[in-house]
């Protein structure tokens, strides 16, 4: 069983640059979802995928983005990145369609670091 | 909306002892779940214990049991003979029940195992 993996594990990036970060979900799981997770913080939700389309969204603002393709990988785009944007993103998979007892598994993450 | 409070930003324990992690949330809903997931340095997110809050009995899994409260609002974590691997970053997380796969974290409480 392949677990979740993202890449690239650690970014830096100019203010204002756009960045792409990916996600391959854990081998069977139909359903990711995002976290920005700052220093010293709790993660907070982006938004979540499901079948290629976006089904729920937290309070980030449009320049936050992404994809869901066929085989269920994921990217998190962000355009105009501004400094506060320097955090770790988060990846994670389930299954759904078992209701919120399908665990989520989590990637080891992407560091962003914006100057 | 929601809430999530970790009151320990951090906690220490001798090694083989027990500790306690404290967690309270805040919802109007009926449903719903709640986590405990382990942050070691690694920075993947791993998932300890999780409880249904239609289930009356506390979740145990080995050397982690819950203290759940549902009038309290309460969810505390019991690690038992402390071991030095289980040094890490302890959230506690809620998510209301449904396909949704928002998860409200706290801010979390830092674990030292002192051997």
């Amino acid at each position: 069983e392949t677990g979740v993996t993202q890449s690239p594990t650690h970014l830096i990036k100019t203010r204002g640059q756009q960045v792409t970060l990916r996600c391959s979900s854990q081998s069977g799981h139909n359903t990711v979802s995002w976290y920005q997770q700052a220093l010293g913080q709790g993660p907070q939700f982006i938004f979540q995928y499901y079948r290629e389309e976006e089904n729920g969204r937290g309070n980030f603002p449009p320049r936050f983005s992404g994809l869901q393709f066929p085989n269920y990988s994921s990217e998190l785009n962000v355009n105009a990145l501004e400094l506060d944007d320097s955090a770790l993103y988060l990846c994670a998979s389930s299954l759904a369609g078992t209701g919120s007892n399908s665990p989520l598994h989590f990637g080891n993450g992407t560091r962003l670091t914006v100057t | 909306a929601q809430t999530v409070t970790q009151s320990q930003p951090e906690m220490s324990v001798q090694e083989a002892e027990t500790v306690t992690l404290s967690c309270t949330y805040d919802t109007s809903e009926s449903d719903y779940y709640l986590f405990w997931y382990k942050q070691p340095p690694s920075r993947q997110m791993i998932l300890v214990i999780r409880q249904e809050a239609y289930k009356q009995q506390n979740a145990t899994e080995n050397r982690f049991s819950v203290n759940f409260q549902k009038a309290a609002k309460s969810f505390s974590l019991k690690i038992s003979d402390s071991q030095l691997g289980d040094a890490a970053m302890y959230f506690c997380a809620y998510i209301r029940a449904g396909n949704n796969r928002k998860l409200i974290w706290g801010l979390g409480t830092s674990l030292a195992v002192n051997p």
